[in-house]
This record gives C-alpha cells, structure tokens and sequence, in this order.
C-alpha cells in the first residue's frame, strides 16, 4: 500500500461511548505503534506491537484503553466509556522492525463531547 | 526520566535567513535522536537521524552529548520549510516526542 492507513480519520461521540480506531500498517512492517497527541502537546505513546511478541503496554493512560494486533496485519485501539480528556488525534505508526525509522499515518481526530 | 524539550512552540524568520530548531535531551545511555516535520495537511514524517549524519533538504543536525542537544539546522531557510518540527528519541523501541515548534518561513 501506499502508506499506513487509519479510519475513521474524524470520529465525534458521546461522553461514555466506546470508540474502535483502526490502523493499517505498510505491508513487511513488523513493527506497529500507537501514539496521542492532545491539543498543544508533543506525542504520547501508548501501546507498541512487534511481531508475535507481547505488546508493550507500558504508554496506556488507564484499563479503559486497549489494543490488538493479528499477527503483522491490522491493528484496532478500543477506548472504553470516553472521556472528554480522551480528545486527541490517535496516531498509528509503522516500520520495518523496532530499530528503523517510523512512517505515520494520518491519524483519526477524535472528539468526546 | 527520558525526556525531549523543544523550548520553543513558534520560530519566525524571514525567507534566506538561517534557522536553528532546538531541542534538549535527558537519556540515560546513548540517544539516537530523530527530526520529524510535519508540513501543513500532511502527515508526521521523518525528516533526518543523527546516525546517518546527513543532510535532507538543507537541514543538518549534529548529537552534542556534552550539551545533550540535537538543534536542527539550516544556513539559509526557504517558505516550504514552514512546518511543525518534532524532535524524538528512541527509548527501548518506542518514540519520545518533544512538544514541537511551528517554524514560520515569510516572503
């Protein structure tokens, strides 16, 4: 594919909602990451998936957050009962393996209201 | 902790004159550090790494590990450069970000 893929790219809901976001990783690429960025605010990291190893879960702000990732394919980022401090743009990387550089998507803005 | 600082969030100069991004480091161990830019409807993209020690579009970056810095460079900037500047650096696998400064290049 042409580059790391994301949808929905813009996602509005309601306060306690769950949202699924989706990333596309290129394809080869073992390495798969999940990143947010709030409004004003640098990049945070939140899950990062390599190969068939366990995640690291390390960056995840709570329980309500969670990933999975099949094998080298398509990963999903759940967000349970939304917060408003849940607003951001989620952000979704890939790369070759863990030491090469890292090609972002476009992300998905995502609004709680 | 690890940690990048961009201390700036807004860079302006006027087109031809040299640019100098910062960025500060807290790692314990040796970095490798990265430059991302994002242009305005684009996406996050890297722009150069401090282990290849090359140049990408005129800009340059040099590890300073007594001053802990890794300040982004050009001699002579252009509009095009406009964008939003992110430093980064590989802590066990993942990405840490800086907050970014938006460089304004003007006519």
């Amino acid at each position: 594919g042409a580059g790391v893929s994301q949808s929905p790219s813009n996602k509005v809901t309601e306060k306690g909602k769950d949202v699924e976001l989706r990333c596309d990783p290129i394809s080869g690429h073992t390495a798969l990451y999940w990143y947010r960025q709030r409004l004003g605010q640098g990049l945070e990291f939140l899950i990062y998936f390599q190969g068939n190893s366990a995640p690291d879960k390390s960056g995840l702000p709570s329980d309500r957050f969670s990933a999975e990732r099949t094998g080298e394919s398509v990963s999903t980022l759940t967000i349970q009962r939304t917060q408003q401090e849940d607003s951001a743009v989620y952000l979704c990387a890939s790369s070759l393996d863990r030491r090469q550089p890292q090609h972002f998507g476009d992300g998905t803005r995502l609004s709680i209201l | 902790a690890q940690r990048v600082t961009q201390p700036e969030k807004l860079l302006s100069v006027f087109k031809g004159a040299p640019v100098e991004l910062k960025c500060n480091y807290s790692y314990s161990g040796s970095p490798e550090l990265f430059w991302y830019v994002q242009y305005s409807r684009q996406r996050l993209q890297l722009l150069l790494r401090h282990i290849s020690r090359e140049s990408i579009k005129g800009f340059t970056a040099d590890l300073n590990k007594g001053e802990t810095s890794f300040h982004l460079k050009k001699p002579f900037a252009q509009e095009e450069d406009s964008a939003m500047y992110y430093c980064a650096l590989i802590d066990t696998d993942k990405l840490i970000f800086g907050t970014g400064t938006r460089l304004q290049v003007f006519p």
